[in-house]
């Protein structure tokens, strides 16, 4: 079984600042990693997504993510946070093999940033 | 667009009275799931179909129904025997329910639901 840990419910950072939201997983296979965003009374959108390619992923809107499988870890990183990035955000996790009903999400990274 | 979408954005309903919650898709795709949110607790899977007049339980389907009638509609009651359905509601598809990297999952804008 797959699962994900979001090391804080709740980050803050200043207009211009870095943006580091963390993410933990536990597989017993290299699995796949997703980032959603989520606007508030919204859906969730795709971020960017990890496949076993490349260990740094790009995504939209700026967002970055790196691989680590020695530290078990799937962080995602902005270089300069905008008013715009305020939402909240979700890793997942998938097994590679496993059907597409076996997404598990972590319970969320609420961003707030500050003028 | 192709996309997802889902009614009504808010809904409000009594204790004991089941409701309906509307998913329509017009990706194509064959997959669809219904997911239930509440603060601080991520996603919940409550049920999921293949294919049509198919479908499977999930995480947390107690004190739900869905049927599947049409490849693109997946409506969901919630029935008065869940004891707590106040919660934010959001149906998701993908292309089909096998894995592979490029099969993530899509979302619709949600239904928000509050029992009064």
């Amino acid at each position: 079984a797959q699962s994900v840990t979001q090391l804080g419910s709740h980050v803050s950072v200043s207009e211009g600042a870095l943006v580091l939201l963390r993410c933990n997983y536990s597989s017993s296979v290299p699995p796949y990693l997703f980032w959603y965003v989520q606007y508030p009374n919204q859906g969730l959108q795709l971020l960017l997504k990890y496949t076993s390619a490349a260990t740094l992923v790009k995504g939209i809107n700026g967002f970055e993510a790196e691989f680590k499988k020695s530290e078990t870890s799937f962080h995602l990183t902005k270089p300069s946070a905008h008013m715009s990035d305020a939402a909240e955000y979700f890793c997942a996790v998938r097994a590679p093999k496993g059907s597409a009903r076996q997404l598990t999400f972590g319970s969320g990274t609420q961003l707030t940033v500050l003028p | 667009d192709g996309g997802i979408t889902q009614s009504p954005k808010y809904l409000f309903r009594k204790e004991g009275q089941n409701v309906t919650l509307s998913c329509e898709q017009n990706l194509n795709h064959d997959a669809m799931y219904w997911y239930r949110q509440d603060p601080g607790q991520g996603l919940r899977l409550i049920y999921y179909s293949q294919i049509v007049n198919d479908f499977q339980k999930g995480d947390i389907a107690e004190g739900y129904s869905v049927s599947r009638e049409k490849k693109e509609s997946f409506p969901l009651t919630v029935t008065s025997a869940q004891k707590n359905p106040t919660a934010f509601y959001l149906c998701a598809s993908t292309l089909e329910l096998a894995g592979g990297p490029n099969n993530e999952q899509f979302f619709g804008p949600g239904t928000r639901l509050t029992v009064l």
